[in-house]
């Protein structure tokens, strides 16, 4: 199967931290992604992680992969309005014709 | 200024014409894809091209139609036997095989009545 589940809709309070998560069901695939999603427009990649690592850092943002559950997750740190958006979660197919496919996308509200 | 360009925007048709959304990338990138969203569902593959000349079909291609002649180009055709076409259309594209990050278009927001 290639299906990535998320759940629809996370509130948190201006300040603290934000946590997505997303499972997958390929266990091929070899990156896994998060975007972000500002109303109107088109994605932006957030961040990625490659499948033989179990944790990414990049400033605000820790992504966490825990391979054997096929189980990803995105912690915002020290949230902000600004990060108010929809995150996609998706998976990058590995074989001959390599497809990405994303998540249903959990809508972020950061309450000030 | 290298990009991934949708055009236009905004597209309006009548319920049984065919209708054609631009994608153009000048990023030199090999693989294309077209993604059609909608409410509650995510982004759902319409399309895909690895590389000129060639495409497969991807999840929900039914009513759709590409051509993929040129690198840069990736038109994508609404046709009158697709059944809900009313959507946000999104294009993108990605280096190669080698290449992790997929760039996405701005969009099209297609409303037919």
């Amino acid at each position: 199967g290639e299906d990535v589940e998320q759940s629809l809709f996370l509130s948190v309070r201006e300040g603290d931290s934000s946590v997505i998560n997303c499972t997958y069901t390929d266990s091929s695939s070899t990156y896994l992604y998060w975007y972000k999603q500002e109303p109107g427009a088109g994605l932006q990649l957030l961040t990625y992680i490659f499948s033989n690592m179990d944790m990414k850092q990049d400033q605000r943002l820790t992504v966490l992969l825990n391979k054997k559950d096929k189980h990803l997750s995105l912690r915002i740190a020290d949230t902000q309005t600004g990060d108010s958006a929809i995150y996609f979660c998706a998976q990058l197919h590995s074989g001959g014709y390599q497809k990405v496919t994303f998540g249903i996308g959990t809508k972020l509200q950061v309450i000030p | 200024d290298g990009g991934i360009t949708q055009s236009p925007k905004y597209l309006f048709r009548k319920e049984g014409q065919n209708v054609t959304l631009s994608c153009e990338q000048n990023l030199n990138h090999d693989a294309m894809y077209w993604y059609r969203q909608d409410p509650g569902q995510g982004l759902r593959l319409i399309y895909y091209s690895q590389i000129v000349n060639d495409f497969q079909k991807g999840d929900i291609a039914e009513g759709y139609s590409v051509s993929r002649e040129k690198k840069e180009s990736f038109p994508l055709t609404v046709t009158s036997a697709q059944k809900n076409p009313t959507a946000f259309y999104l294009c993108a594209s990605r280096e190669g095989r080698d290449s992790y990050e997929q760039y996405f278009g701005p969009g099209t927001r297609l409303t037919v009545t």
